[in-house]
């Protein structure tokens, strides 16, 4: 019974580059979260997504970034043109409901 | 809106022993969920416990219980016979459990760093 995937572990961008960020959620799990951990900080909910829809994006920037969870296949947080301040550590976590919500392994994106 | 209060930036433990972390939240709320998470050096996001508001009775998971105080908004983790695999930071959250309302936003605190000592 896989967990959440999320793919690369680490991701290394120069400023300006484009971030793609992958997350497969658990088997039976039609509830996508992303979350932001910025250093020394808790994690910062981003986005809430479930297949094909964006339900609750209040907590991701207006601009550069954007999610999506196909029909098909993983969800994606895109970042365009990345500045040193998008380096962190971007967790996605999954839910059968809205209820306890298990976490993938991150990715750290570092912006240089 | 929630807010989660960890007092306690570092604590640390001998091993075997037992140690509590606290966690204190604001909301106006009724119905919700608290956890406790872990991550341990390698970053991953563990759930270690989870707690209903209506449920009275503290939750336990082997080692690891809590106490929950509703009325004063508190919700410890005690960690009993403490293992060097413990060593980790510990997040307290809360999520609203109420249909129709944000009720899928977890809300983080800042973290308390658990070292167990051998």
């Amino acid at each position: 019974n896989a967990g959440v995937m999320q793919n690369p572990r680490h991701l290394v961008r120069r400023r300006g580059q484009e971030a793609r960020l992958r997350c497969s959620p658990m088997k039976g799990h039609s509830h996508v979260y992303w979350y932001r951990q910025l250093p020394e900080e808790g994690l910062k909910f981003m986005v809430y997504l479930q297949k094909e829809n964006i339900i609750d994006e209040s907590g991701m920037p207006k601009e550069r970034f954007s999610a999506e969870f196909p029909k098909e296949g993983p969800s994606i947080l895109r970042i365009q043109q990345v500045v040193r301040g998008d380096s962190a550590a971007y967790f996605c976590a999954s839910s059968p409901g809205t209820s306890a919500q298990y976490f993938g392994p991150g990715t750290r994106l570092t912006v240089l | 809106a929630q807010t989660v209060t960890q007092s306690q930036p570092e604590m640390s433990v001998q091993e075997a022993e037992t140690v509590t972390l606290s966690c204190t939240y604001d909301t106006s709320e009724n119905n919700y969920y608290l956890f406790w998470y872990k991550q341990p050096p390698s970053r991953q996001m563990i759930l270690v416990i989870r707690q209903e508001a209506y449920k009275q009775q503290n939750a336990t998971e082997n080692r690891f219980s809590v106490n929950f105080q509703k009325a004063a908004k508190s919700f410890s983790l005690k960690i009993s016979d403490s293992q060097l695999g413990d060593t980790a930071m510990y997040f307290c959250a809360f999520l609203l459990s109420n249909s129709g309302g944000s009720n899928y936003k977890l809300t983080f605190g800042k973290g308390t760093l658990l070292t167990v000592n051998p």
